[in-house]
């Protein structure tokens, strides 16, 4: 069974940082996209960005909303994917979620969904 | 203001037919990028609905279909019933922004 658990969220004050975790299983991590996508209070989703797989080049790609305050990382070791938030502003608070970037079915896996999620990390900038 | 256009609010009765659309354009639907579908029951993670356009998960009801023409994107629902209340987002990939875009959400209301 294929499960993304997040852990990292928490309050902080504006400015702040805050490290986000997502620990995968029940697939191959190291050979899979990754994505984070934010939920604010009575919004909609909003995609932050995505983490290649190593295969596919490693690079990470960013919604342009995030202009370098936030950072994408992988640990193949732990099959961890991390969101480094820094200069928390109060409109950053949200759900965070992790999401897997393929679903699998029977009759086999497909890229560019986001077929799994994890059960999300609220985040809350207030001061 | 989200890339992707849908409805906000949508409704039918028990057993009734509702559609719901999601308008993009050259730079995402329209570039034959797929279009997935995403339901929320309140207090929940999203959940996948409906892949590459017109595929169910499993345990997804065929009740429940995507299509896809153009710049644009609907999923139907037939049969309605009382649990299908909740909010619903369409999501694709736009080349522009080199990144995945979702609609605004539509809320689902069963009457």
């Amino acid at each position: 069974e294929i499960q993304l658990v997040e852990s990292g969220g928490g309050f902080v004050k504006p400015g702040g940082s805050l490290r986000l975790s997502c620990k995968g299983s029940g697939f191959s991590f190291p050979n899979v996209w990754m994505s984070w996508v934010r939920q604010s209070a009575g919004k909609g989703l909003e995609w932050i960005g995505r983490s290649k797989s190593e295969t596919d080049g490693g690079t990470i790609d960013y919604a342009v909303f995030v202009q370098g305050r936030f950072i994408i990382s992988r640990d193949e070791s732990t099959n961890t994917l991390s969101l480094q938030m820094d200069s928390l502003k109060p409109e950053d608070s949200a759900v965070y979620y992790c999401t897997t970037d393929f679903y699998c079915s029977n009759e086999g896996c497909y890229a560019g969904t986001l077929g799994y999620w994890g059960q999300g990390a609220l985040v809350t900038v207030s001061s | 203001q989200s890339v992707l256009t849908q409805p906000p609010s949508v409704s039918g009765a028990p057993g009734q037919r509702v559609t719901i659309s999601c308008t993009g354009s050259s730079s995402n639907i329209g570039s034959n990028y797929d279009v997935h579908w995403y339901q929320q029951l309140p207090g929940t993670a999203p959940k996948l609905l409906i892949y590459t356009n017109t595929n169910r998960p499993s345990g997804v009801p065929d009740r429940f279909s995507g299509s896809k023409s153009g710049t644009s994107a609907s999923l139907a629902i037939t049969g309605l019933q009382p649990e299908d209340e909740s909010l619903f987002y369409c999501q694709s990939f736009d080349s522009v922004l080199n990144g995945v875009v979702f609609g605004g959400g539509t809320n689902l209301t069963v009457l």
